[in-house]
């Protein structure tokens, strides 16, 4: 079974759109992440959620909107997308009330803005 | 920005051959990770030193960690094809949160 999924693989869209990427980790972790990682590889967090509550919100454009309905599940929703947002976007979640502190990681989602 | 240096950028070896990878961050830190990407695919946990312990083995791979020099070193030993990816150090700070390198892309050639 996949430990973090994360749908769509692919996301190919015109500038302007608003779209949205999900996340489910069937871990039992408490702490749900959403990385961006760039087309040269740098990688930044954006969000952190800790049972369902926002914990970490890094400089993002407010066109970005995380929302948490449960502690399985971490969405990202983008408006107005722009060529910059093009990137691949990871999902990550980790069980930090135990003290385990590694992240486990989703495959990530390629998203194209045109 | 926050992020980490790694060095080098890129390295090509023979299988067999140690393969050693440095880090550098900038501020204190409770915890320093290891991840390796494969190309097109999501980053894995290799292993992770605290901030009070200066070196950890797992399997064939050795971490050493200097607080005082704010650096790291990831070295894996008899290194094989599949050990091509690019590798990543990431500092754990504040709610858990990862603050990555620049990464080591890593080829292993037979």
């Amino acid at each position: 079974d996949t430990a973090v999924s994360q749908t769509p693989k692919y996301l190919v869209t015109q500038m302007g759109n608003d779209k949205s990427i999900k996340c489910e980790q069937n871990l039992g972790h408490d702490t749900m992440y959403w990385y961006k990682q760039d087309s040269k590889k740098f990688l930044k967090i954006m969000f952190s959620y800790n049972n369902k509550e926002l914990i970490i919100n890094e400089t993002v454009p407010n066109r970005f909107s995380p929302k948490s309905p449960d502690k399985a599940h971490l969405n990202l929703h983008i408006n107005s997308l722009e060529l910059g947002d093009s990137a691949v976007y990871f999902c990550a979640s980790s069980q930090v009330s135990s003290g385990s502190y590694e992240q486990y990681f989703g495959p990530g989602t390629r998203l194209t803005v045109t | 920005s926050q992020q980490g240096e790694e060095d080098p950028q890129a390295l090509s070896i023979q299988e067999g051959e140690n393969a050693t990878m440095n880090c550098s961050y900038k501020t204190s830190i409770n915890n320093l990770q290891w991840y390796r990407q494969n190309s097109g695919r999501g980053l894995v946990h290799l292993i992770l030193i605290r901030s009070n312990e200066r070196e950890k083995h797992s399997g064939r791979l050795r971490v050493t960690l200097d607080t005082s020099k704010k650096s790291s070193s990831l070295l894996i030993t008899a290194s094989r094809a599949a050990d091509t990816a690019s590798y990543f150090c990431a500092t754990g700070g504040r709610g858990n949160k990862l603050t990555f390198g620049t990464g080591t892309q890593l080829k292993v050639e037979l």
